[in-house]
């Protein structure tokens, strides 16, 4: 079975420094994972993703994540935090060819910038 | 127009009312989804129209009901909804395949649903 944790529910930073925003999944086979992110009022947009090529992977906005088999993470990055960052993310798992029903979203993790 | 469009976006209605949300996706995706996203909790699956397949989640009401015309149309019908109904509805397509590996999906601005 698979599932996916996102370890903090809200994440504050200071315009300028690093993001960090923690993920971890289970699952029975290969998995592909997502980052997506959601601005207020607004539907998801993916950010990244994982399909078993390179494992870190760059996304828009300057955000990578970087998949960690032995320690099943796929935590998202960015290295200097943007005001326009603040937004809600999602980490999102689906085993590799299973039924569409089987993508399991996290329960999200709400980054806000300080100025 | 481009991508995954929703209509209405904000919508009210009574608890006795029947009312529809359309999604139309313009990007030749042959799976589409529906969401359910209430403040606090994880986004929660309720249908999907893949590879001709409907897959629907156990716990949704039969108040909700969906419908695909099409591969780029997706419906969802409601009927005699409650108070707690209420949530934000999000519309989503992808290009589903049964090989490897899983695609991603694309996301619609939703329907803010207020059921009074």
């Amino acid at each position: 079975a698979q599932s996916v944790t996102q370890l903090d529910s809200h994440v504050s930073v200071s315009e300028g420094t690093p993001v960090l925003l923690r993920c971890n999944y289970s699952s029975s086979y290969s998995p592909s994972l997502f980052w997506y992110v959601q601005h207020p009022n607004k539907g998801l947009q993916l950010l990244l993703k994982y399909t078993s090529a390179a494992t870190l992977v760059k996304g828009i906005n300057g955000f990578e994540a970087e998949f960690k088999k032995s320690e099943t993470s796929f935590h998202l990055t960015k290295p200097s935090a943007h005001m326009s960052d603040a937004a809600e993310y999602f980490c999102v798992v689906s085993d590799q060819g299973s039924s569409a029903s089987k993508i399991i979203f996290g329960s999200g993790t709400r980054l806000s910038i300080r100025p | 127009e481009t991508g995954v469009t929703q209509t209405p976006r904000h919508l009210v209605m009574g608890m006795t009312n029947k009312k529809s949300l359309k999604c139309e996706q313009h990007l030749g995706h042959n799976a589409m989804y529906w969401y359910k996203q209430s403040a606090k909790k994880p986004l929660e699956l309720m249908f999907v129209y893949s590879l001709e397949e409907r897959v629907e989640n156990n716990s949704v009401p039969s108040r909700f009901s969906p419908e695909c015309p099409n591969s780029s149309h997706l419906f969802l019908h409601l009927h005699t909804l409650q108070p707690e109904d209420s949530a934000l509805y999000l519309c989503a397509s992808s290009q589903d395949s049964n090989s490897v590996p899983r695609n991603e999906q694309f996301f619609g601005p939703g329907t803010r649903l207020t059921v009074l």
